[in-house]
């Protein structure tokens, strides 16, 4: 199947730092991507849609200039966790399809943490 | 209410039994997805369906668009499906809670 490549899988930052994690579809363009957000032992969130060549469209209650979003190409978006908050520590993951409405590929995810 | 219900939350079983996993939504939906997570948070997409009924391996899923419903059955279930199995509607993934499920040797 397709591959959704996320980097890193794991990254400690201190606070007040800001921390880009990478998405990248491996052998498929993707003109949409979505990120996601785990809480410890809750389920998966939608944060945002990544659009290629536009901006990223956020889900309610997302503060979009804390969580930076760029698509840049059709095999590339990221995100980045502005001026980092313990807060912000979470699992964090993407996804892709190779086509609107056909099955969706999840990168490794990113568990940060913020000390 | 959540719009996308998994039952059960936990599920223990011994090797070899059928498990089923159920999921109930109350939106209207263009697709529904069964993902499976593993301890580390990897997810993988194992169906998407939005119809009628999709067999790969050990694994079934159906759902009934009428009754808003889709399953997920393991047969001969083996110590390493143990994982968090999480139903999905849509594109833009509305996720329900997710199935704990641990199968014992």
């Amino acid at each position: 199947g397709a591959v959704v490549s996320q980097h890193p899988s794991r990254v400690i930052c201190k606070s007040g730092t800001s921390v880009k994690i990478e998405c990248r579809s491996l052998d498929f363009q993707a003109t949409t991507m979505f990120w996601y957000r785990q809480f410890p032992k809750k389920s998966l969130m939608l944060m945002a849609t990544s659009n290629e060549g536009s901006k990223a469209t956020y889900e309610q209650g997302v503060e979009k200039d804390k969580f930076l979003i760029n698509h840049a190409s059709l095999t590339l978006s990221t995100l980045t966790v502005t001026s980092a908050h313990p807060e912000d520590s979470s699992f964090y993951i993407c996804s892709a399809s190779p086509r609107p409405g056909t099955e969706a590929f999840f990168g490794q995810g990113t568990r940060l943490t913020v000390v | 209410k959540n719009e996308v219900e998994q039952s059960p939350q936990n599920l223990t079983a011994q090797e070899g039994e059928f498990i089923t996993i159920n999921c109930s939504y109350s939106v209207g939906i263009s697709a529904l997805h069964w993902l499976q997570q593993h301890p580390g948070g990897g997810i993988v997409s194992l169906f998407m369906l939005s119809s009628g009924k999709k067999k790969h391996g050990r694994l079934i899923a159906t759902i009934n668009i009428q009754e808003k419903h889709s399953s997920l059955h393991i047969t001969a279930s083996h110590p390493r499906d143990s994982a968090v199995y999480i139903c999905a509607v849509n594109e833009k993934l509305t996720f329900g809670t997710g199935t704990r499920l641990t199968i014992i040797p």
